[in-house]
């Protein structure tokens, strides 16, 4: 069964660099099918997709985030990751890694998400 | 930017019709997915392409579309189904496609 687990540190300092890794299991990302990507939630509002991945590197981000992300894919380790620069505490929310049919499709695996605040 | 439109909450009680509306201009030109969210947990996809549902997610879950307007209907509402519900799709209007998730729907069972 497939599974994801996100990674990494709980607490980013303002203006700084945030960085997260999903590492897949029960599957490979390398899968021609699939796509992988970031999606965060704020404290008590609701979801943001941030970008998504194909194991070749193909990537496509959210316009009002494009400037501060990227998303990267290790097919050796089975992972992909999250850099989102200039952090702020608008930033602080639980990311989550997820698996999606294609780039813009629904996401039918999620990891258990990573939460990350944004604090000096 | 485009958005997708929720109601902010939805009661009903035990045992009957829950439905969930999720509105949008793009929505007859791109599937639309739901999600379950229960508090502390990650998103479950419960409908996928408009009216798809995955394994494992009970009949009482259904999907539907009409115009700009796609709904979310659980049959037979049970306790367990309070939780908040987001609507999914896409904005194809620029250079390329990207994910856009509505503001999500509270439900509560009474």
């Amino acid at each position: 069964q497939l599974q994801l687990q996100g990674s990494g540190p709980g607490l980013v300092k303002p203006s700084e660099t945030l960085s997260l890794t999903c590492t897949v299991s029960g599957g490979s990302i390398s899968s021609s099918s699939y796509y992988w990507g970031w999606i965060r939630q704020p404290p008590g509002k609701g979801l943001e997709w941030i970008g998504s991945i194909y194991y070749s590197g193909i990537t496509y981000y959210n316009p009002s985030l494009k400037s501060r992300v990227t998303i990267s894919v290790d097919t050796s380790k089975n992972q992909f990751s999250l850099k989102l620069t200039s952090v702020t505490a608008a930033d602080t929310a639980v990311y989550y890694c997820a698996r999606l049919k294609g780039y813009y499709f629904g996401m039918d695996v999620w990891g258990q998400g990573t939460t990350v605040t944004v604090s000096s | 930017s485009y958005e997708l439109t929720q109601p902010p909450s939805v009661s009903v009680s035990p045992g009957q019709t829950a439905r969930i509306t999720c509105s949008g201009d793009a929505l007859p030109k791109q599937y639309t997915y739901w999600y379950q969210q229960k508090p502390g947990q990650a998103p479950v996809l419960v409908i996928y392409k408009d009216s798809e549902r995955p394994s494992g997610i009970p009949e009482r879950f259904s999907g539907s579309s009409s115009g700009t307007t796609v709904t979310l209907t659980i049959s037979g509402v049970q306790a367990e189904d309070e939780a908040d519900y987001y609507c999914q799709s896409a904005d194809s209007s620029g250079t390329y496609s990207y994910v856009v998730f509505g503001g999500g729907t509270k439900l509560t069972v009474l």
